[in-house]
């Protein structure tokens, strides 16, 4: 079955560590994005990508880092500089970046404590 | 540029009740409108679109008429079950140019036995 995949679907850290979340993708879409999620807030972007080695900044870049060096994967570093990380991180797709339909992971529960 | 305003919940029903969530947007074109859904826990799933005036887009019972003349969006329901328990998002964005949807706090629909 084709889809989005992310892992870990929770994930608990200590305050001051990276951590990084995966996404992979065989839908062979080009386009992905990272979402952030909070209680009663909506989602809110971080970074996306349209291209294999090309990404930008979204609304909330500042304390995460992504890469993007194969089309089928697309993970989101949460550094310690991030000051609030504890949230909901959702990952998604798109067949070209220019439709928007967008395709979603099932997310990744991140904790810190 | 584009933008959706979508109805405030909590909405609360009754199994079997008639269900309206309003959507309402403004474009300088006739951008393709979108109906997500977030179960608990979960990552969103595209529950139905329209890409032109007068589409209706259907899914699991549920409906919208991208009305050209009203500029809206509403997701309707006939009836209702305590499965569609769930958040309902109306998103905006650009149809090209990164195609960075933006997806506001949603509609938290509760239906009750």
């Amino acid at each position: 079955d084709g889809g989005i995949t992310q892992s870990p679907k929770y994930l608990f850290r200590k305050e001051g560590q990276n951590v990084t979340l995966s996404c992979e993708q065989n839908l062979n879409h080009d386009a992905m994005y990272w979402y952030r999620q909070d209680p009663g807030q909506g989602l809110r972007l971080i970074y996306y990508s349209q291209i294999v080695n090309d990404f930008q900044k979204g609304d909330i870049a500042e304390g995460y880092s992504v890469s993007r060096e194969k089309k089928e994967s697309f993970p989101l570093t949460v550094t310690s500089a991030q000051k609030n990380p504890t949230a909901f991180y959702l990952c998604a797709s798109n067949p070209s970046g220019y439709t928007g339909e967008l395709f979603f992971g099932e997310g990744s529960r991140l904790t810190v404590l | 540029g584009d933008s959706v305003t979508q109805m405030e919940g909590p909405v609360t029903l009754s199994e079997e009740a008639f269900l309206t969530i309003n959507c309402t947007y403004t474009a300088t074109g006739y951008p393709s409108l979108f109906w997500y859904v977030q179960y608990p826990g979960e990552g969103l799933q595209l529950l139905l679109k329209a890409t032109k005036a007068d589409d209706k887009g259907s899914n699991k019972g549920f409906e919208a008429t991208y009305r050209k003349e009203t500029t809206s969006f509403h997701l309707e329901k006939g009836s209702v079950q305590v499965s569609d328990s769930a958040v309902y998002f109306c998103p905006s964005g650009l149809t090209g140019g990164g195609n960075k949807l933006t997806f506001g706090t949603g509609t938290q629909l509760k239906v009750e036995l």
